[in-house]
C-alpha cells in the first residue's frame, strides 16, 4: 500500500525550534516530489513548498520562503518540515503529499501533524 | 503568487447538479492546464478528486468533472449525494514548480 506516515502531534512554545517527519512506504520514494501544505485552524490549504527527495532539489511557496526549511533523507524515505524559531500564527495542521508526474497534482496525502505554539 | 478565488459556499439538493469556480490569471489557471481539485471531509485529509483540468484518478466517481474556460476552472457534480458534502479546493501550477490554491468552497448537500 502506498502511504505517507506524519510524525506526531507538537506543542511547542514560542522561539522554540521543530523538525516534523513525512515517512514514504510502498513506492519509490525517490521518484516523486513531496510537497507540503498548512492549513491553520479553520482556514483553507495553503502550498508550503515541495522538495524532490532524490536530489533534495526545493521550491517554496513566496510566503514560506525564509520561514521553514525542507529537506529529505532518500536512504529511509523520510522528508521533513522545520523551524528554527516557532511562533504563534506557526499553529496548524500540516500535511505531506505526494506529487506525481511533474509535480501538478498530489494524490497521496499524509494524515496530517499538528503543531500547536503557545507560550 | 495570491490565491485563487472560489466562492465561499455553494448548495443544491440530492440529484441537483452544482458548478464550483476557480478563478486565477494569465499566470497560473490561464497558462497551463494543470488544476486539480481536491474534496476535504470535516477533519479530514484531502483527497485528489480531478487533476490536468479533466482527469479523474481511479475510484473517483464520473459524477465529478472539470473544465476551464480562460482564467477559469470549475468543478461539476452532477447527481449531488449526501456524502458530497465537504469543502472544495482547487490548486493551480504557477510556474516554477509553484503552485497555488484557491480560497476553498463550502458545499452544502439540502
Amino acid at each position: 500500500e502506498v502511504q505517507l506516515v506524519q510524525s506526531g502531534a507538537e506543542v511547542k512554545k514560542p522561539g522554540e525550534s521543530l523538525k516534523i517527519s513525512c515517512e514514504g512506504s510502498g513506492y519509490s520514494f525517490t521518484n516523486y516530489w513531496i510537497g507540503w501544505v498548512r492549513q491553520m485552524p479553520g482556514k483553507g490549504l495553503e502550498w508550503m513548498g515541495i522538495i524532490y527527495p532524490d536530489d533534495s532539489y526545493t521550491a517554496y511557496g513566496p510566503s514560506f520562503q525564509g520561514q521553514v526549511t525542507m529537506s529529505a533523507d532518500k536512504s529511509i524515505s523520510t522528508a521533513y518540515l522545520q523551524w528554527s524559531s516557532l511562533e504563534a500564527s506557526d499553529s496548524a495542521m500540516y500535511y505531506c503529499a505526494r506529487c506525481f508526474g511533474d509535480c501538478h497534482a498530489f494524490d497521496i496525502w499524509g494524515q496530517g501533524t499538528r503543531v500547536t505554539v503557545s507560550s | 503568487q495570491s490565491a485563487l478565488t472560489q466562492p465561499r459556499s455553494v448548495s443544491g439538493s440530492p440529484g441537483q447538479s452544482i458548478t464550483i469556480s476557480c478563478t486565477g490569471t494569465r499566470s497560473d489557471v490561464g497558462n497551463y492546464n494543470y488544476v486539480s481539485w481536491y474534496q476535504q471531509h470535516p477533519g479530514k485529509v484531502p483527497k485528489l478528486m480531478i487533476y490536468d483540468v479533466t482527469k479523474r484518478p481511479s475510484g473517483v466517481p464520473d459524477r465529478f468533472s472539470g473544465s476551464k474556460s480562460g482564467n477559469t476552472a470549475s468543478l461539476t457534480i452532477s447527481g449531488l449525494q449526501a456524502e458530497d458534502e465537504a469543502d472544495y479546493y482547487c490548486c493551480s501550477y504557477a510556474g516554477s514548480y509553484i503552485l497555488v490554491f484557491g480560497g476553498g468552497t463550502k458545499l452544502t448537500v439540502l
